[in-house]
């Protein structure tokens, strides 16, 4: 039984440019969360996905979105690049009851140069 | 607003001894909290979960505890072996108003275990 899986592992950009993350949930978990994490930082949720429709949204800006597709994989896009971007993106997959435990991927390293 | 701290950036013991990391949270409201570990290249690994219903938990050499009344957790490791050294993240979760479904984490507690 896979876990969560993301891909790509490692990500080279540059300020300005956009990135597509990707992630598919553990089998039976029909719900997706993604958290930066800065290095020497705990993770900082972004948002989550159940039924593919955005449920909760963490304090970050517009440029970070998200789709869920049918087969319950994401997708996170960042647009217009910053510095500031580059982070740990981790995945994280549930059931669709609110309280269920996440259960997190092995993270995309994303570099912006 | 919400947070969750932890008391010690850093905690080093001798293989054997049993290791304690504490958590201090915020958020009165929260129903759900859970202990990960993460290890250098990894994604955060879950280790033990608690409700707020609970204020103990055990799970194989590892127990959590739930202070409610000042808001307050920990992880208990049993009989530390080197393969414990890693980050631990302490997360909390709650149900109501519209941060359901939004884990917030602590900074994290560096665990060394010295042969």
């Amino acid at each position: 039984d896979a876990g969560v899986t993301q891909s790509p592992t490692h990500l080279i950009k540059t300020r300005g440019q956009q990135v597509t993350l990707r992630c598919s949930p553990k089998s039976g978990h029909d719900t997706v969360s993604w958290y930066q994490q800065a290095l020497g930082q705990g993770p900082q949720f972004i948002f989550q996905y159940y039924e593919e429709e955005e449920r909760q949204r963490g304090n970050f800006p517009d440029r970070f979105s998200g789709h869920q597709f049918p087969n319950y994989s994401s997708e996170l896009n960042v647009n217009a690049l910053l510095l500031g971007d580059s982070a740990l993106y981790l995945c994280a997959s549930s059931s669709g009851q609110v309280l269920g435990t996440q259960y997190f991927g092995p993270g995309t390293r994303l570099l912006v140069l | 607003g919400e947070s969750v701290g932890l008391h010690l950036p850093t905690l080093s013991v001798q293989e054997g001894d049993n290791s304690i990391i504490n958590c201090a949270y915020s958020n009165s409201a929260s129903d759900y909290f859970i202990w990960y570990k993460q290890e250098s290249g990894k994604g955060p690994q879950f280790i033990i979960d608690i409700r707020s219903n609970m204020d103990k938990r055990q799970g194989q050499r590892v127990t959590v505890l739930l202070n409610k009344t000042v808001k307050h957790l920990s992880l208990q490791i049993a009989a530390t072996q080197p393969g414990d050294s890693a980050v631990y993240f302490c997360a909390e979760n709650h149900a109501g108003g519209t941060s359901y479904g939004k884990l917030t984490f602590g900074q994290g507690t560096i665990l060394t275990v010295h042969p």
